[in-house]
């Protein structure tokens, strides 16, 4: 099976811009979360989806969203872009619910913002 | 809530020696599952084991061996007669079954381990 993608790899912006990021997940996966990885802050989690619905949420700005499609495939948004936005933005998919099973990583969307 | 502790934030080593990566966890749930995932300087993040919090059984694969102790909350990894390509990051992570958490996952700081030849 192909692994998880993200797209793009690499973005440069400038603040006050917006963003977005997409994540295609392993086939058969439904859950689709995203986390943030900073020098500073280490990976934090942003939210995960199941089934098109914002299953939960970290402790993030609301110029941070997400949706999910029918196909399990995601993006993620952040509006408004400050420098303390610049980070590497990992997509993970699993299963899904009940259980916590194991989440498999994309490579990454490395977001400089200047 | 929940924590991940790694206290060690970077270790160097020769090759061919035993490496030990402790992980300390804070939960209060009863249900819980934790990871370890390794981060090469590419950057992805390798899923490398889950357990879950009824299962204290110790784990062996390969040169790679896990020790998880309910009584002491940790979760250690052991990287047996290291190699070169052992060098990244390793990060220790934890989730809680309920309901509310899904899928979130709690990561510690990671430790940076060295292998030099």
């Amino acid at each position: 099976k192909a692994g998880v993608t993200q797209t793009p790899r690499y973005l440069i912006k400038t603040r006050g811009q917006q963003v977005t990021l997409s994540c295609s997940p392993i086939s058969g996966h439904r859950s689709v979360s995203w986390y943030q990885q900073t020098p500073g802050q280490g990976l934090q989690f942003l939210f995960e989806y199941f089934s098109e619905t914002q299953r939960n949420k970290g402790n993030f700005p609301g110029r941070f969203s997400g949706r999910q499609f029918s196909n399990s495939r995601s993006e993620m948004n952040v509006s408004t872009l400050e420098l303390g936005d610049s980070a590497l933005y990992l997509c993970a998919s699993s299963e899904g619910p009940p259980i916590s099973y194991e989440q498999y990583f994309g490579p990454g969307t490395r977001l400089t913002v200047t | 809530a929940q924590k991940v502790t790694q206290a060690q934030t970077e270790i160097s080593v020769v090759e061919k020696e035993d490496v030990t990566l402790d992980c300390v966890y804070e939960t209060r749930d009863t249900t819980y599952y934790l990871f370890w995932y390794k981060q090469p300087p590419s950057g992805e993040l390798v899923f490398l084991i889950r357990r879950n919090s009824f299962d204290e059984q110790n784990e062996i694969s390969g040169r790679y061996s896990w020790n998880f102790q309910k009584s002491t909350s940790s979760f250690n990894f052991t990287i047996t007669a290291s190699q070169v390509v052992d060098s990244a990051v390793y990060f220790c992570a934890l989730s809680e079954a309920n309901n509310n958490a899904g899928n979130m996952l709690t990561f510690g700081g990671g430790t940076r381990l060295m292998v030099k030849p």
